[in-house]
């Protein structure tokens, strides 16, 4: 039973190009989490959603970020125009559930690197 | 929004040692958990925490939820090497969805062999 499954790993762009994180959840999850994490600090919620649903974007800016988790395949965190200023790691979580009290597995994340 | 303060930010140990760090906040948190991230990796849960008052162990880590849910605190016993990494509180805030953990700034944990 494969984990949650983050591609790619690691991935560079340029200022001003697009970048777009997949994250295919754990077999039988339908409830997605995205969060970024900058060096040396803790991980920061951006999004929860659940199939063709964002439950809560909270912690989204509001400019140039998306968030997508269609019915069939990946979810897809879309950054557009990046800026030195998105390079992070990138993580999902999934869960079978409605969040954290039934159980949230991470992936290895992406890191995004704007040069 | 809800802040997590997490001590102590670093702590270098001789193998053998006992450690200890925790996790404070203002607010109140309804769930509270602890994770280990190696480098290159996602946070990995060692304990979660469901009720205040409780006291949790998982082999040589134990971990409380403190009775005013605002605190938890992890024990590592007998430290090993492979006990490095980064150690993260993380809480479940009431009056927000149950998807939106809060993390604290981490604890990065050294053992010297």
């Amino acid at each position: 039973n494969a984990g949650v499954m983050q591609n790619p790993r690691h991935l560079v762009r340029r200022r001003g190009q697009e970048a777009r994180l997949r994250c295919s959840p754990m077999k039988g999850h339908s409830h997605v989490y995205w969060y970024r994490q900058l060096p040396e600090e803790g991980l920061k919620f951006m999004v929860y959603l659940q199939k063709e649903n964002i439950i809560d974007e909270s912690g989204m800016p509001k400019e140039r970020f998306s968030a997508e988790f269609p019915k069939e395949g990946p979810s897809i965190l879309r950054i557009q125009q990046v800026v030195r200023g998105d390079s992070a790691a990138y993580f999902c979580a999934s869960s079978p559930q409605d969040g954290v009290p039934y159980g949230y597995t991470f992936g290895s994340g992406t890191r995004l690197t704007v040069v | 929004g809800q802040q997590l303060n997490q001590s102590p930010q670093s702590m270098f140990i001789q193998e053998g040692e006992d450690v200890s760090m925790n996790c404070t906040s203002s607010s109140i948190f309804n769930t509270w958990l602890w994770y280990k991230q190696d480098p290159g990796e996602g946070p990995v849960l060692l304990i979660a925490l469901y009720k205040a008052g409780e006291l949790t162990s998982n082999g040589r880590l134990t971990a409380q939820f403190g009775i005013t849910r605002k605190d938890s605190f992890l024990n590592i016993s007998a430290s090993i090497p492979s006990d490095v990494g980064i150690y993260f509180c993380a809480g479940l805030a009431g009056g927000t969805s149950y998807g939106k953990l809060t993390f604290g700034q981490g604890t990065i944990l050294t053992v010297h062999p």
